[in-house]
């Protein structure tokens, strides 16, 4: 069964730094990953989506790579604002309808 | 731009009553699904489906079931509500080829008292 990690479960940094957010998981078997945002209380924001493919996408100022053969996938979003507080979220689509196997998240909060 | 609209965001019922939960998609969508979000648990898939009246079981179904009759609406039915069946319900949907991404509601907090 696959098994989503994400390390770590929370992180706190100062406004202007890079955010690194890490996703491992135990199946390469998979036809994409994705990577959401979520805040208090609401639901599930897209962020980008990597195919099974390919070894990166780019968005604004967040890039997320993917190493299936490693099974991780790391996000990056540069120059963080406090806008960016959130929860984080990544989840591998192991089927063809599109189910998603979710990490538990991380938790970020960027402060001022 | 794409929309996935659930009825209530916040909604308090009892233990043994019938509870709906309604999820409607503008976009389209042939696949729907139906996910609960917990605390330590993170987000577990209840049921999905791929076209009307179609329907396949999550990780997560027992005491729950549900409906779609039209291709945008699909609806949980939580047939006798039970205390831990409390939590945050969401739903989502994609077109289900593999470069596009799920888009989900704005979620339903659920409380069963």
């Amino acid at each position: 069964k696959q098994e989503v990690t994400q390390i770590p479960a929370a992180l706190s940094v100062p406004e202007g730094e890079n955010l690194v957010l890490n996703c491992s998981f135990t199946d390469s078997a998979i036809y994409n990953l994705q990577w959401f945002r979520q805040d208090p209380g609401k639901g599930l924001t897209s962020l980008l989506l990597i195919q099974s493919s390919q070894r990166e996408q780019t968005s604004g100022r967040l890039n997320a790579s993917l190493d299936k053969s490693s099974g991780r996938s790391t996000l990056y979003i540069a120059a963080s604002q406090p806008g960016d507080s959130a929860t984080y979220l990544c989840a591998v689509n192991t089927d063809s309808w599109g189910k998603l196997q979710f990490g538990a998240g991380t938790q970020v909060v960027v402060t001022p | 731009d794409v929309k996935v609209t659930q009825s209530s965001r916040y909604l308090v019922k009892r233990t043994g009553e019938k509870v709906f939960l309604e999820c409607v998609q503008d976009m389209d969508h042939e696949n729907m699904f139906w996910y609960r979000q917990d605390p330590g648990l993170g987000l577990r898939l209840i049921y999905f489906s791929y076209d009307v009246k179609m329907k396949e079981k999550g990780d997560i179904p027992e005491g729950y079931s549900v409906s779609r009759e039209k291709k945008e609406r699909f609806s949980l039915i939580l047939e006798s509500a039970s205390t831990n069946q409390t939590s945050m319900y969401l739903c989502a949907s994609n077109t289900g080829y593999s470069n596009q991404p799920q888009h989900f509601g704005d979620g339903t907090r659920l409380s069963i008292l």
